[in-house]
């Protein structure tokens, strides 16, 4: 099965810092699509940004943006200047050329004030 | 716009009981899409509609059954419980084109005794 692995179940950031949560994936698709999703405690899944991967450039999103490396199959999410907001489980996501997305296991931020 | 709705929010069970958890949105979106999320595993594809009268199992489809007879409206039923089942269900949506972004519903929480 073609999977996404995030490698990192927690982790924490001193408000206002810098923080890169990780996820590499498998895929044996040419083009596909990435997400971050961000989950906070009500458990509402929010998109926090995406990524074409016909496109080289990487996304970003305000505060957010990501590291993609189409040959290393890796996408990683950056965000700068954490705020306490930020604090909730974060979800990377591939879709290829199917209709479904497949989640990684999350990775649970904790912002510290 | 309601945008993804589901109900109910909780719900608990007993073994072998049968019930149906709503799914409904108001974009028109085509395709149509129900997870379940389990603690450590992140959200894993149920079953999967691309418009109505059409559905197809996604990675975990045992003990659960959809139609989609409307655009609107995809239901998911469990047709005798089990404690496996507890767990948290996301319903979702997205119109047709590859490019497009799934929108979630705010997931119903359900508990198998």
């Amino acid at each position: 099965a073609q999977t996404v692995t995030q490698s990192q179940p927690e982790m924490s950031v001193q408000e206002a810092e810098t923080v890169t949560l990780s996820c590499t994936y498998d895929t044996s698709e040419s083009n596909y699509y990435l997400f971050w999703y961000k989950q906070p405690p009500s458990r509402q899944m929010i998109l926090v940004i995406r990524q074409e991967a016909y496109k080289q450039q990487n996304a970003t999103e305000n505060r957010f943006s990501v590291n993609f490396q189409k040959a290393a199959k890796s996408f990683s999410l950056k965000i700068s200047d954490s705020q306490l907001g930020d604090t909730a489980m974060y979800f990377c996501a591939r879709r290829a050329g199917s209709y479904q997305l497949t989640f990684g296991k999350g990775t649970k931020l904790s912002v510290i004030p | 716009n309601a945008g993804v709705t589901q109900t109910p929010k909780f719900q608990v069970l007993k073994t072998g009981q049968s019930m149906t958890l709503q799914c409904a949105q108001d974009m028109n979106h085509e395709y149509m899409s129900w997870y379940r999320q389990d603690p450590g595993m992140g959200l894993r594809l149920i079953h999967y509609s691309v418009g109505a009268g059409i559905t197809d199992q996604g990675e975990v489809p045992n003990g659960y059954n959809v139609s989609r007879s409307t655009t609107e409206d995809f239901p998911l039923r469990l047709l005798s419980a089990a404690p496996s089942q507890t767990s948290v269900y996301f319903c979702a949506s997205r119109p047709r084109g590859t490019q497009e972004t799934q929108y979630f519903g705010p997931g119903t929480r359900l508990l198998v005794l």
